[in-house]
């Protein structure tokens, strides 16, 4: 069965950049998508299609493609960060095509 | 503004059933397929199934095919999710989310946005 793998934990202090990876075999052919989850809330969509940001996301959210590894780059991290960081894709191949990376704690020092 | 609101959570047997609805505001409902999603306690986000805006195709994740259904009424703007045979592995917090994907050069692409808040699905005896 089709896997993205994602760390579980990433800690950096504030101002600080974060890089948080996901990994799949498909990523080469699909886009991947980041969500964020503070505790208590609903996910929010960061990031589609690999690097595009929605509006109303701040600048310091961005992300990035190569190969089979996307990564969610947090630049100046801040205390509000801190939350849940999820990456999405599809592989059309499989019989349940939507696929979600087991997620990434980070936490802000 | 887009808002989804999900309700019909709460506590049940296992075996048993229950219905969770999310009823859409702010968009074209009947333009866009919508997913459930959920999480179980101190797991991550896992895909339970989507429907397509006109209800003509529908999709499960093995572990609750043949258990759930997903069904839509376009007229009164609702999603809806049958949970029958409940397990305790399906107790979690029950997210709606619109599929917010396009189609480009022939291929389609698919993500969630934005989502609901979620329904709370405790399953135990």
């Amino acid at each position: 069965s089709y896997e993205l793998t994602q760390p579980p934990s990433v800690s950096v202090s504030p101002g600080q950049t974060a890089r948080i990876t996901c990994s799949g075999y498909a990523l080469p052919k699909q886009y991947a998508y980041w969500y964020q989850q503070k505790p208590g809330q609903a996910p929010v969509l960061i990031i589609y299609k690999d690097s595009v940001r929605p509006s109303g996301i701040p600048e310091r959210f961005s992300g990035s493609s190569s190969g089979t590894i996307v990564t969610l780059t947090i630049s100046g991290v801040q205390a509000e960060d801190e939350a849940d960081y999820y990456c999405q894709s599809t592989d059309i191949t499989i019989s349940h095509p939507w696929i979600f990376g087991g997620g990434t704690k980070l936490t802000v020092l | 503004q887009v808002h989804l609101v999900e309700s019909g959570g709460g506590v049940v047997q296992p075996g048993r059933s229950l219905r969770l609805s999310c009823a859409a505001s702010g968009f074209n409902f009947s333009n866009h397929g919508i997913h459930w999603v959920r999480r179980s306690p101190g797991k991550g986000l896992e895909w339970v199934a989507v429907i397509f805006h006109d209800g003509s195709k529908n999709f499960y994740a093995d572990s609750v095919k043949g258990r759930f259904t997903i069904s839509r009424d376009n007229s009164k703007n609702t999603l809806y999710l049958q949970m029958n045979s409940l397990k305790v592995a399906d107790t979690a917090m029950y997210y709606c989310a619109r599929d917010a994907g396009d189609c480009v050069g022939g291929q389609c692409y698919s993500w969630f946005d934005p989502w609901g808040q979620g329904t709370q699905v405790t399953v135990s005896s």
